[in-house]
């Protein structure tokens, strides 16, 4: 398997524009986590879902953000309007039952 | 909180010596894991750890759990300079619930 798969790895906007990153998760596993780590607050857990079904939102920071799961091999995570302080680099990451995660390469988001 | 603590914040060693991350958390736990991530790079799972179970070994890691402390070690033996990473503790709670990660040790070890 290729492992967990993101897109773009890198993106670079304005403030104000509208971002879209992209997970597919590794086959057959039946969580999905999206994750946001800076400097400053680490490793921020935002959503995860469980058989495309969103779990625990509680993460997320603000109503600008928004995450969907429209099928067991596709997620992705929406930031509109993006603001500087979303600047951060965001890790998605799929796992089977309680067991070990695996994490994709992460997508560094700078806004300008 | 979930989330676990670890402890130090940052370590630095020759190649040869033994490392020693520690982490603190304060909730019941179905399993602890702990990850490594390199510079740039994604987390990769290194070592599970239930509940019920209070020592593991994986090459040269090896990991213990004392639920009754709320606390688990992580010790890398024999260190290289390709150890040098940040390591990371993160609990599954009991429901099975998310892994909340905590702020990581960050290692570098010396040649």
């Amino acid at each position: 398997d290729a492992g967990v798969i993101q897109s773009p790895r890198h993106e670079v906007t304005e403030m104000g524009q509208e971002v879209t990153l992209r997970c597919k998760p590794i086959s057959g596993h039946d969580y999905l986590f999206w994750y946001r780590q800076t400097m400053m607050r680490g490793l921020e857990l935002l959503i995860y879902f469980n058989n495309n079904v969103p779990i625990d939102d509680s993460g997320m920071p603000e109503d600008r953000f928004s995450a969907k799961m429209p099928n067991a091999s596709f997620s992705t995570l929406k930031i509109q309007p993006s603001e500087p302080r979303d600047s951060a680099v965001y890790f998605c990451a799929s796992r089977t039952g309680f067991g070990e995660l695996f994490f994709g390469e992460g997508s560094r988001l700078t806004v300008l | 909180s979930q989330q676990g603590e670890e402890d130090p914040q940052a370590l630095s060693i020759q190649e040869g010596e033994n490392a020693t991350m520690n982490c603190s958390y304060k909730t019941s736990i179905n399993n602890l894991q702990w990850y490594r991530q390199n510079s740039g790079r994604g987390l990769v799972h290194l070592i599970l750890i239930r509940s019920n179970e209070r020592e593991k070994h994986s090459g040269r890691l090896r990991v213990t759990l004392d639920t009754s402390k709320k606390s688990s070690s992580l010790l890398i033996t024999a260190s290289r300079a390709a150890d040098t990473a940040s390591y990371f503790c993160a609990l599954t709670g009991q429901a099975g619930t998310a892994l909340i990660f905590g702020k990581g040790t960050t290692l570098s070890v010396s040649s």
